[in-house]
């Protein structure tokens, strides 16, 4: 099956600074990349996605961008406020409706 | 518009106890999963279904779990006996059939097994 790794496992970073997240993927015939939100005891949360037929998408302060030859993608956030501290989740899914996770980042902005 | 419900929110039991967890998946929703999430890590499928078919349960302990969507819409985990190392927080998710797509998830129920 796909195997997803991602890094760093911890991030802390300035208000105002940009925060980066970096994500692998084995399986060459993964095409849809979401990146999961997930606050302290709550629920996993879309925040934005790739499809592999693109490079990069922007909504607002997130980016995402991907390079299928590597089989990595990254998530890119600007001007960091202390709400977007949470622990992010990349995915991959290589068809069949399976999606499968990194292992997580734990981002804290400090104020 | 509901989103996915799962109960209970919390279960603690001893070991060797059974326990089931129950999700009711969003309207319409054909596609539904049941993901392990441990502590500081991501989520790990379980077991998906396609409307009543479990389509995937690969990954699934058949010796101590099951799981069943009857009718395609509400699903039950169970696991008997529980063990120590089943304390996690089980989450359920649900999404349109078809392809990828968002995966809509529910608050989850945590597990913990003394």
């Amino acid at each position: 099956g796909e195997n997803v790794e991602q890094h760093p496992s911890t991030l802390s970073v300035q208000e105002g600074d940009s925060a980066v997240i970096k994500c692998t993927y084995s399986d060459s015939a993964s095409n849809y990349f979401p990146w999961y939100k997930q606050e302290l005891g709550k629920r996993p949360q879309l925040i934005i996605d790739i499809r592999s037929n693109v490079g990069e998408k922007k909504d607002q302060r997130i980016a995402v961008t991907l390079n299928k030859t590597a089989k990595h993608f990254s998530l890119h956030i600007t001007e960091t406020q202390p709400e977007d501290s949470a622990v992010y989740f990349c995915a991959a899914s290589p068809g069949a409706n399976n999606l499968f996770f990194g292992t997580g980042t734990r981002l804290t902005v400090i104020p | 518009e509901a989103g996915v419900v799962q109960s209970p929110r919390y279960k603690i039991i001893e070991k060797k106890q059974p326990v089931a967890f129950w999700c009711n998946p969003i309207s319409g929703h054909n596609t539904l999963y049941w993901y392990l999430q441990n502590l500081g890590q991501g989520p790990e499928l379980l077991i998906r279904y396609e409307n009543e078919e479990a389509v995937d349960d690969s990954q699934l302990p058949k010796d101590r779990f099951s799981a069943e969507r009857l009718k395609g819409v509400d699903s039950t985990l169970k696991i008997q006996p529980a063990e120590l190392g089943d304390s996690a927080v089980y989450l359920c998710a649900s999404r349109l059939a078809g392809g990828t797509g968002e995966l809509f998830f529910g608050e989850g129920s945590r597990l913990t097994v003394l």
